[in-house]
């Protein structure tokens, strides 16, 4: 069982639609980090959130941290085939905790 | 930022050979260095970490003496499998973390990852 549970586990859209992805938990965090990897590539680092109830954006990404800090969500607007890939959320700071990842696919 | 680099991208070896995996942190000095496992369509599988100079430590159901870790600087890490099994062959990340100021001490910079095939 994960510490952190990620859905959808796999998500297929056309170029131009939205998504999101939940990262969820029991646990309360005191911060919760968002990656995102590509086949053949080592996760790379998107956001950090730390504050409950914090807002995040970067480009057509928007990050969430939940008020109690015990989940997170992702959303992506007007994705684009560029956004394919492997999100996974982790706790930072705590080694094992990733989440089961969450295989997102932008077709063309 | 921080960036870390594995050496090599892609091995191919055959059953019954030892792999040594290079981690490198080229422009911090790592005080910890992770090793982990990624199996097709899977997240990563935290194997074990090491600090400079001293044993690392496993998680359960890895076994130490066939994924050799030996962290003898700050900025290098090396994994060694020895006598590799094609269940063996995954895909093998490492992370760092920082003591240099100005790098987030618990913020892991990842590594690109070494392809592993046994044959």
């Amino acid at each position: 069982t994960q510490l952190l549970e990620q859905s959808p586990q796999f998500l297929s859209i056309q170029e131009g639609e939205n998504l999101t992805v939940y990262c969820n938990s029991s646990s309360v965090f005191s911060s919760l980090q968002w990656y995102r990897q590509e086949p053949g590539e080592g996760p790379v680092l998107l956001v950090t959130v730390v504050t409950g109830g914090e807002v995040k954006k970067l480009k057509r990404l928007t990050f969430q941290f939940g008020d109690a800090r015990k989940d997170s969500s992702l959303h992506i607007t007007a994705a684009q085939p560029g956004d394919t890939g492997l999100y996974l959320c982790k706790a930072a700071g705590n080694k094992l905790t990733f989440g089961g990842g969450t295989r997102v696919l932008v077709k063309p | 930022g921080a960036v870390v680099s594995q050496h090599p991208s892609r091995v191919i070896c055959k059953s019954g050979t030892s792999v040594k995996i290079e981690c490198r942190s080229l422009d911090f000095q790592a005080t910890t260095m992770f090793w982990y496992r990624q199996f097709p369509k899977q997240s990563l599988m935290l194997m074990a970490t090491s600090n400079e100079g001293s044993k690392a430590t496993y998680e359960q159901g890895v076994e130490k003496d066939k994924f050799l870790i030996n962290h003898a600087s700050l900025t290098l890490s090396t994994l060694t499998v020895t006598s590799a099994h094609p269940e063996d062959s995954s895909f093998y990340i490492c992370s760092a973390i920082g003591g240099t100021p100005g790098l987030h001490t618990d913020t892991q910079y990842f590594g690109p990852g070494t392809r592993l095939t046994v044959l």
